[in-house]
C-alpha cells in the first residue's frame, strides 16, 4: 500500500536559517503530493502541491519539487520567520491529481523558529 | 467564501456512548472525507463521500460510519465510544472526488472519559 516517510522532529532553527524537510513516498502509479501545515489548535491547511514528476509546488517561500526517480518530496524554505513554527505533513494522493479518495500521511515534522 | 465548518468543536463523552460530528463543506463542493489525528498514530484516513455515496473506507471497526445529505453535508458517528477513541476529527471537503485541491476544516476534538 501506500505509505509517507518524513522526519519526525521536533527541528528547531534560528530564525532567518534555511530549511529542509524531508519526505520520502512509497506508491502504485503516479500519486499526487502535498504539503499541509497545522497551526497550534487548528486544522490542516494546504500549503503546496504537485500533480507530477518533476513540477515544483511553491507558497509563501516554501517549495517542493516532485522527484520520481527518488521517491521525494523534500520542502525547503530559504529563510524561516518565527511565524513558520507549527507542524508539516507530508502527504500522497492515490488518484492522478489528487482529490478526496484518501490522503495518505506522514507523521508530520514539528518546526520551531526561534527568534 | 466560508471554508469547512464543523461542529461541535469540543465535546466531552463518557465510554459507551454515542456521538455525531457534523461538517459542512465549502459551498460548490460535494465531495466530503473524514479524518482522524491521533498523537500515536497520526491522521489516517476514515472515509469519503461523494453525492451522498461511500466512495472510500479506511480500516476502522463497524462503530465509525458516516453519510452524506443532499446538500453535501456530512456527518460522523462514532458508537459505543471507547478510551481510544479520543482524537481530533478532521473533515475535509473538494470539488469532486478526483482531480481537485482537499480543504481541511479546523476539526472536533473528542475526548472520551
Amino acid at each position: 500500500g501506500n505509505s509517507v516517510t518524513q522526519m519526525e522532529g521536533p527541528v528547531t532553527l534560528s530564525e532567518e536559517a534555511f530549511l529542509t524537510i524531508n519526505c520520502t513516498y512509497t506508491a502504485t502509479g503516479y500519486p499526487s503530493l502535498f504539503w499541509y501545515v497545522q497551526y497550534p489548535g487548528e486544522g490542516l491547511q494546504l500549503l503546496l502541491k504537485a500533480t507530477k514528476a518533476d513540477d515544483k509546488g511553491s507558497n509563501k517561500g516554501f517549495e517542493a519539487t516532485y522527484r520520481k526517480e527518488t521517491t521525494s518530496f523534500h520542502l525547503e524554505k530559504g529563510s524561516v520567520q518565527v511565524s513558520d513554527s507549527a507542524v508539516y505533513f507530508c502527504a500522497l494522493s492515490g488518484r492522478s491529481g489528487g482529490g478526496a479518495d484518501g490522503l495518505t500521511f506522514g507523521k508530520g515534522t514539528h518546526l520551531i523558529i526561534q527568534p | 467564501k466560508a471554508g469547512v465548518t464543523q461542529t461541535p468543536r469540543y465535546l466531552i463523552k463518557t465510554r459507551g456512548q454515542q456521538v455525531t460530528l457534523s461538517c459542512s463543506p465549502i459551498s460548490g463542493h460535494r465531495s466530503v472525507s473524514w479524518y482522524q489525528q491521533t498523537p500515536g498514530q497520526g491522521l489516517q484516513f476514515l472515509f469519503e463521500y461523494f453525492s451522498e455515496t461511500q466512495r472510500n473506507k479506511g480500516n476502522f471497526p463497524g462503530r465509525f460510519s458516516g453519510r452524506q445529505f443532499s446538500n453535501s453535508r456530512s456527518e460522523m458517528n462514532v458508537s459505543t465510544l471507547e478510551l481510544g477513541d479520543s482524537a481530533l476529527y478532521l473533515c475535509a471537503s473538494s470539488l469532486t472526488d478526483s482531480g481537485n485541491t482537499i480543504y481541511f476544516g479546523e476539526g472536533s476534538w473528542l475526548t472520551v472519559v
